[in-house]
């Protein structure tokens, strides 16, 4: 009965691969998200999708491509994988858009390293 | 622009003890919510607890209540009678009225002592 699942929970891969981190909620929510952690656990929004429609695009480089084939599922995929790419990627989703209240409830997170 | 300031990047309280944790914002909003949330060493980020702008009493999550002061833009975490289970990070995150993005503090490491 997890909420918001992620996987792979771990991926480790050489420089310069494409990969691809999948997200699944449960929850009925509209919206979903990615958010990137650095080495200093400093959280950043990347993408977010309501309804399958994305919403929010950050300054991210566009070897990051976010997919939603259906409102219960955002996969991010990564291309020409770079060592600073290293990072914790969390999923999260909320019930709807445009509201302050909606509380966002986040996966368990990928851990990415690119050696 | 949201702007979220945790000024303690790191603290030790005894078991037992109440312990606050600092969140200032910065905001030209009206309506916004302030959240926060728990990330223990195990890397998962629990959602905590949440109080609207328009609010009128402070929340309240069992051991966990939130001081909200928005004349001084203030929203610090008290967690009563402090667990080693609460040793985590702690982040504080503001989301306005028409935004779909959290804005995320940089967090305070917070450590219970047995």
């Amino acid at each position: 009965d997890t909420a918001v699942s992620q996987t792979p929970k771990y991926l480790v891969t050489q420089m310069g691969n494409d990969k691809s981190i999948k997200c699944e909620q449960n929850l009925g929510h509209d919206t979903m998200y990615w958010y990137k952690q650095d080495s200093k656990k400093f959280l950043k929004i990347m993408f977010s999708y309501n309804n399958k429609e994305l919403i929010i695009n950050e300054t991210v480089p566009n070897r990051f491509s976010p997919k939603s084939p259906d409102k219960a599922h955002l996969n991010l995929h990564i291309n020409s994988l770079e060592l600073g790419d290293s990072a914790v990627y969390f999923c999260a989703s909320s019930q709807a858009s445009g509201g302050g209240t909606d509380t966002q409830y986040f996966g368990p997170g990928t851990r990415l390293t690119v050696l | 622009a949201q702007k979220i300031t945790q000024t303690q990047p790191g603290m030790f309280v005894q078991e037992k003890e109440a312990v606050t944790l600092d969140c200032t914002y910065d905001t030209s909003d009206q309506s916004y919510g302030l959240f926060w949330y728990k990330q223990p060493s195990s890397g998962e980020m629990i959602f905590l607890i949440y109080q609207g702008s328009y609010d009128e009493q402070n929340a309240t999550e069992g051991r966990y209540s939130l001081n909200f002061q928005k004349a001084r833009k203030s929203a610090n975490l008290v967690i009563s009678a402090s667990q080693l289970g609460d040793s985590a990070m702690y982040f504080c995150a503001m989301r306005d009225g028409g935004n779909e993005k959290l804005t995320f503090g940089t967090g305070t490491r917070l450590t219970i002592i047995p």
